[in-house]
């Protein structure tokens, strides 16, 4: 079955360090993106990626870094010098040329930081 | 700027009884609207989008959504509700027809269906 897989499920790491949220899509999708979600805020836009080797910071890019080296995958590092890292994190793909592609989305990492 | 408000934290509702989600919009231009409902722990799934045409969009488990444009809604219904819909449902929106990077989230509105 086509999807996308966001692994590990829950991740603990302390303060200071790096950590590497993975992400891996099998539907052939041009365009990948990760969200931040946090209680009340619904979804904010950290990155997304239409093609290959190339990316764009969304909303709230600030402390996060990601590739994109090859179409299946979108790996998102969250550093140290994002001062609030605690969050629930998706994964989402779509066919970038099709209008209004929807969003699939993976099950999601949640991140905690102490 | 466009926006997406989901005016109700939660919705209870009897089994059996309709229910609506409300969710209203601001876009400069024509609106297209999107419907994601997530359950617990997991990422979000989609379940229907006006793009254009009729007003009533029929989609995924029996929901549907009635786009208003004098209002700027886009409310999510469904004639009978099951326990199974509770869930955390989230309204979204944005201008283009491609700019995914521009795709609005409102803040969601949990479900709770009472047996």
């Amino acid at each position: 079955d086509g999807g996308i897989t966001q692994s590990p499920k829950y991740l603990f790491r302390k303060e200071g360090q790096n950590v590497t949220l993975s992400c891996e899509q099998n539907l052939n999708h041009d365009a990948m993106y990760w969200y931040r979600q946090d209680p009340g805020q619904g979804l904010r836009l950290i990155y997304y990626s239409q093609i290959v080797n190339d990316f764009q910071k969304g909303d709230i890019a600030e402390g996060y870094s990601v590739s994109r080296e090859k179409k299946e995958s979108f790996p998102l590092t969250v550093t140290s010098a994002q001062k609030n890292p605690t969050a629930f994190y998706l994964c989402a793909s779509s066919i970038a040329t099709v209008e209004n592609s929807p969003l699939h989305f993976g099950n999601g990492t949640r991140l905690t930081v102490t | 700027a466009q926006s997406v408000a989901q005016p109700e934290d939660q919705v209870n509702v009897a089994e059996g009884n309709p229910l609506t989600v409300k969710c209203t919009y601001s876009v400069s231009g024509n609106p297209y609207l999107f419907w994601y409902v997530q359950y617990p722990n997991r990422g979000l799934q989609f379940l229907l989008k006006y793009i254009t045409g009729d007003n009533l969009v029929k989609g995924s488990y029996g929901f549907e959504a009635e786009f208003n444009k004098s209002q700027t809604s886009f409310h999510l219904k469904k004639p009978s509700a099951l326990v199974s819909d509770s869930a955390l449902y989230f309204c979204a929106v944005r201008d283009s027809p491609y700019n995914t990077d521009k795709l609005i989230f409102g803040t969601g509105t949990r479900l709770q269906v009472f047996p």
